[in-house]
């Protein structure tokens, strides 16, 4: 079985600072890992995804996440935070195998971004 | 555009009552979902289908129920034998060639047992 660890549950920080979210996955098999963002009262949204390929996947908004096989991480970061970031962060995996699986994502607790000014 | 419609947005029932939440999606999708949120807990999938008149129980389907008539709509009753149904209800589909397990989300339905 998969498992998904965000290991903060929230996150306050300073607009046009730094930010990271950290993500910890456990499964017997290789995964795909997602990225969702959920802004208040809404369903979420794909920020990126990490299916092969480069280990270092890019979002349009500046967000990049970095997949780490040997850490079983896929941390979320971005160099300079906007007040528009704050937001509901989700972590998700689902495991390759072969599609049996069928979009059945396991998700993390999610991480609350909240940018001040 | 196309996308998932889900309604009511907001939901109250008393105890003892079931509720059926709609969803409805016109991407074509073959496989729909539906998961529920919790503060702190992320989102647990309760039931998932992947062709009409087909459907899987997922992680947290006790006191659900679910029917899948057309492939536009995926209705998701909570019944009285839930016994925490206050909860935001997200809905979700994904297509043939979408993207490995790329899901779309609805806005979601939020139930609150009075």
């Amino acid at each position: 079985a998969q498992s998904v660890t965000q290991l903060d549950s929230q996150v306050p920080v300073f607009e046009e600072a730094p930010v990271e979210l950290r993500c910890n996955y456990s499964s017997s098999v290789s995964v795909y890992l997602f990225w969702y963002v959920q802004y208040p009262n809404q369903g979420l949204q794909l920020l990126l995804k990490y299916l092969s390929g480069s280990t270092l996947v890019e979002s349009i908004n500046g967000f990049e996440a970095e997949f780490n096989k040997s850490q079983t991480s896929f941390h979320l970061r971005k160099p300079s935070v906007h007040i528009s970031d704050t937001a509901e962060y989700f972590c998700a995996v689902s495991e390759n195998a072969g599609g049996t699986s069928y979009g059945k994502l396991t998700f993390g607790q999610g991480t609350i971004l909240t940018v001040h000014p | 555009d196309g996308g998932i419609t889900q309604s009511p947005k907001y939901l109250f029932r008393k105890e003892g009552q079931n509720v059926t939440l709609s969803c409805e999606q016109n991407l074509n999708h073959d496989a729909m979902y539906w998961y529920r949120q919790d503060p702190g807990q992320g989102l647990r999938l309760i039931y998932y289908s992947q062709i009409v008149n087909d459907f899987q129980k997922g992680d947290i389907a006790e006191g659900y129920s679910v029917s899948r008539e057309k492939k536009e709509s995926f209705p998701l009753t909570v019944t009285s034998a839930q016994k925490n149904p206050t909860a935001f209800y997200l809905c979700a589909s994904k297509g043939r060639g979408q993207g490995t397990n790329v899901l779309t989300f609805g806005a979601g339905s939020r139930l609150t047992v009075l």
